[in-house]
């Protein structure tokens, strides 16, 4: 059965402690990764797309990698207006994809 | 700007009534989905649409109808609803081929059905 996982559930940083956080697949076929950022009341926004394991995204404090089972997003010297909410989604087909539950982020000032 | 909007914004019904939720995107995106989002479950996928006339069923269809006469809008209709389709709707675009490259969402209708 596809299936995706995050991790952790939730996780609390101080301002500039950096860490990772996980989301891992089983799937039967992947054709592409997805991580996006999502806050309170409002929709998901697209952060990366990763294609094939070795590649590496980065934007400001974010850097994405994707290994053949699993893929991270490091979030180096965070922020508070870093804290949202990451999902991951992976697609599978043109019509199948899979959504995470998603890892809740607070940065403490 | 471009932008995906939805509406309401809220929206609180009783059991058994017919309600359409309404999803309009100015990108000029051929590629519309329609999710809802649950505690415990992600995000996950109602029907969507690669263009005008076409339209398909995602993981959780059923109980759910869409139909797309025009390039901006995807309106999703709950034709009988029931207290299990309580939850957060978000509806998406994305021009991509495959569907599913660069989406952009819309801000999300909390619907509560008693």
């Amino acid at each position: 059965e596809d299936q995706v996982t995050q991790s952790p559930e939730a996780l609390r940083l101080q301002e500039g402690e950096s860490s990772s956080l996980n989301c891992s697949y089983t799937v039967s076929g992947l054709r592409g990764l997805f991580w996006y950022r999502q806050d309170p009341g409002k929709g998901p926004e697209f952060l990366f797309t990763l294609y094939s394991a070795g590649e590496e995204k980065e934007k400001e404090r974010l850097k994405a990698t994707l290994t053949k089972k699993e893929s991270f997003l490091h979030i180096t010297a965070p922020k508070p207006e870093d804290s949202a909410t990451y999902l991951c989604a992976v697609q599978v087909s043109k019509d199948q994809f899979y959504f995470g539950t998603g890892t809740s982020l607070t940065v403490i000032p | 700007d471009a932008e995906i909007t939805q509406s309401p914004r809220h929206k609180i019904t009783e059991t058994g009534r017919q309600v359409t939720l309404a999803c309009h995107q100015t990108w000029n995106h051929n590629n519309m989905f329609w999710y809802r989002q649950d505690l415990g479950h992600g995000l996950r996928l109602i029907h969507y649409s690669y263009g005008v006339q076409d339209t398909n069923k995602g993981e959780v269809s059923d109980g759910y109808s869409v139909s797309r006469s025009n390039t901006e809008d995807l309106p999703l209709t709950l034709e009988s609803a029931a207290s299990s389709q309580t939850s957060v709707y978000f509806c998406a675009s994305t021009s991509g081929a495959g569907g599913h490259v660069e989406q952009f969402f819309g801000p999300g209708t909390r619907l509560t059905v008693l």
